[in-house]
C-alpha cells in the first residue's frame, strides 16, 4: 500500500540554524500538508500546498517557514532560523488522487513524522 | 472557523468492554469529520471519516462513529476493547476537502486486562 515517507526520523539542531525536513507524498496525490505536534499537545496545521503554491496557511507559518516541491516527488519544509519552541514532531500528509472522482479527496494520509529537537 | 472538543484526555477500559470516546464539533458549514489513531512513536492513521453520506460510519479495527447534527457530536465507539487498541485518538474537523484538519487535543485510551 502506498505511504507517505519522511526523512530524517529525528533531527537535532542548534538554535538559529536552518533545517530542511523532507517528505515524499503518495505519488499520485495532489495536495500536500505540514502539521506539527509539540510534545503533549494537539496536532496543529501549518500549511497546505496545491498546484505548486501555498493554498492555506496558519498563523504559526510565519516568515521563518517555507515549503517547496523541488521535483516531482519531494515536498520540503524549511525553517530558516530555528527557535527552541520549534521543537516538535512534524508530520507531512497528502491527499487527492490524480484522476479520481474528486480531485480534492478528503482523506489525508500522514507520514511517520520527523522529530525536531532544537538545542 | 471549525473546531473540535474531545471530552476526557484519558479513558481507561477493561479488555472486552465498550469503548466510547467523545468528540463534539463546532462548524459554521456542514463539516467533514475524522477520527485518527496514533500508536506510540508512529504517525497518524485514519480510523474513519464522515463526509455527508451515511451518518453511521464504520472504520477499521471494529470502530464506528455516528454523526449527530442535533448534538454536534461524532463519538467513536467499539463494542469490545482489545489490548491492541491502546493508543492516542484524535478527532478532527475540516471545512471541506483539501483544506486543513483542525484536531482535538486527543484522548489517550488505556486498556486493562
Amino acid at each position: 500500500e502506498p505511504e507517505v515517507t519522511q526523512t530524517p526520523s529525528h533531527q537535532v539542531t542548534q538554535m538559529g540554524q536552518e533545517v530542511i525536513l523532507r517528505c515524499v507524498p503518495i505519488s499520485n496525490h495532489l495536495y500536500f500538508y505540514w502539521y506539527r505536534q509539540i510534545l503533549g499537545q494537539k496536532v496543529e496545521f501549518l500549511v497546505s500546498f496545491y498546484n505548486n503554491e501555498i493554498s492555506e496557511k496558519s498563523e504559526i507559518f510565519d516568515d521563518q517557514f517555507s515549503v517547496e516541491r523541488p521535483d516531482g516527488s519531494n515536498f520540503t519544509l524549511k525553517i530558516r532560523s530555528t527557535k527552541l519552541e520549534d521543537s516538535a514532531m512534524y508530520f507531512c500528509a497528502s491527499s487527492g488522487q490524480l484522476g479520481g472522482a474528486e480531485p480534492s479527496t478528503d482523506t489525508q494520509y500522514f507520514g511517520p513524522g520527523t522529530r525536531l529537537t532544537v538545542l | 472557523a471549525q473546531s473540535v472538543t474531545q471530552l476526557g484526555s484519558h479513558v481507561s477500559v477493561s479488555e472486552g468492554a465498550l469503548v466510547l470516546l467523545r468528540c463534539n464539533y463546532s462548524s459554521s458549514v456542514p463539516p467533514y469529520l475524522f477520527w485518527y489513531v496514533q500508536y506510540p512513536n508512529q504517525g497518524l492513521q485514519l480510523l474513519l471519516k464522515y463526509t455527508s453520506a451515511a451518518t453511521l460510519v464504520k472504520g477499521i479495527n471494529g470502530f464506528e462513529a455516528e454523526f449527530k447534527k442535533s448534538e454536534t457530536s461524532f463519538h467513536l465507539t467499539k463494542p469490545s476493547a482489545h489490548m491492541s487498541d491502546a493508543a492516542e485518538y484524535f478527532c478532527a474537523v475540516s471545512e471541506r476537502t483539501g483544506y486543513a484538519l483542525n484536531f482535538g487535543k486527543g484522548t489517550s485510551l488505556l486498556v486493562t486486562p
